[in-house]
């Protein structure tokens, strides 16, 4: 079953609208988290690495004022689309890994897709 | 810049063949490896983890490390319509940091 749970799977709204996302690791602790962003037909870009208890570490060129994460417990973390427009349009998917252990694979939500009118 | 290099297809077999997959990491130091498949309008799913050289065996499908070669693929054998999707090599190239390839489209033809 899945161990990753990504809620809401679907979002419409208007520009200018702030959008937060819930990625939940199911019965298992997750000291760090992934979000992810894909465009059609795109490959997966890793937007940021969420850290429990602590700042987010944000790849280059992501806007860490228009993507707000925060980690604030072992099972959830939380991404926030701030005052988002159509090119936030996109599929955001976040993921965990079991045990806390490195060298274990990922483990993805569902994933969100987000639509700004 | 570490990379994970994969043939972006797409990748056409009939039903019932195989399909192989390949993929080549630059990171020398890397143990795990990890083939996913991602559906259309999906999220990506975990099929094989691997992290000794060799072959590792589940079902129709079958992973294939040579680190010496930096090289990993995954074989589909008597391979299904359902089968036709994305997928994605990842390489963890320490910590917890894993590197993804683009993806090799696949279809499986009936």
């Amino acid at each position: 079953g899945a161990v990753v749970s990504q809620h809401p799977s679907r979002v419409i709204c208007k520009s200018g609208t702030s959008v937060k996302i819930e990625c939940r690791s199911l019965d298992f602790q997750a000291t760090t988290m992934f979000w992810y962003r894909q465009f059609p037909k795109q490959s997966l870009m890793l937007m940021a690495t969420s850290n429990e208890g602590s700042k987010a570490t944000y790849e280059q060129g992501v806007e860490k004022d228009k993507f707000l994460i925060n980690h604030a417990s072992l099972t959830l973390s939380t991404l926030t689309v701030t005052s988002a427009h159509p090119e936030d349009s996109s599929f955001y998917i976040c993921s965990a890994s079991r045990g806390g252990l490195s060298n274990q694979p990922q483990h993805f939500g569902d994933g969100t897709r987000l639509s700004i009118l | 810049q570490k990379e994970v290099e994969q043939n972006s297809g797409p990748l056409s077999v009939p039903e019932g063949a195989i399909a192989s997959l390949n993929c080549t990491y630059s990171d020398r130091g890397s143990q795990s490896f990890f083939w996913y498949r991602q559906y259309s309008g999906k999220s990506p799913e975990l099929i094989m983890s691997i992290y000794s050289n060799g072959d590792k065996e589940d079902g129709r499908f079958t992973a294939q490390l040579n680190k010496a070669s930096q090289y990993v693929s995954l074989l589909i054998r008597d391979s299904q319509p359902s089968d036709s999707a994305t997928y994605l090599c990842a390489v963890n190239i320490g910590g917890f940091k894993t590197i993804f390839g683009a993806g090799t489209r696949l279809f499986v033809k009936a």
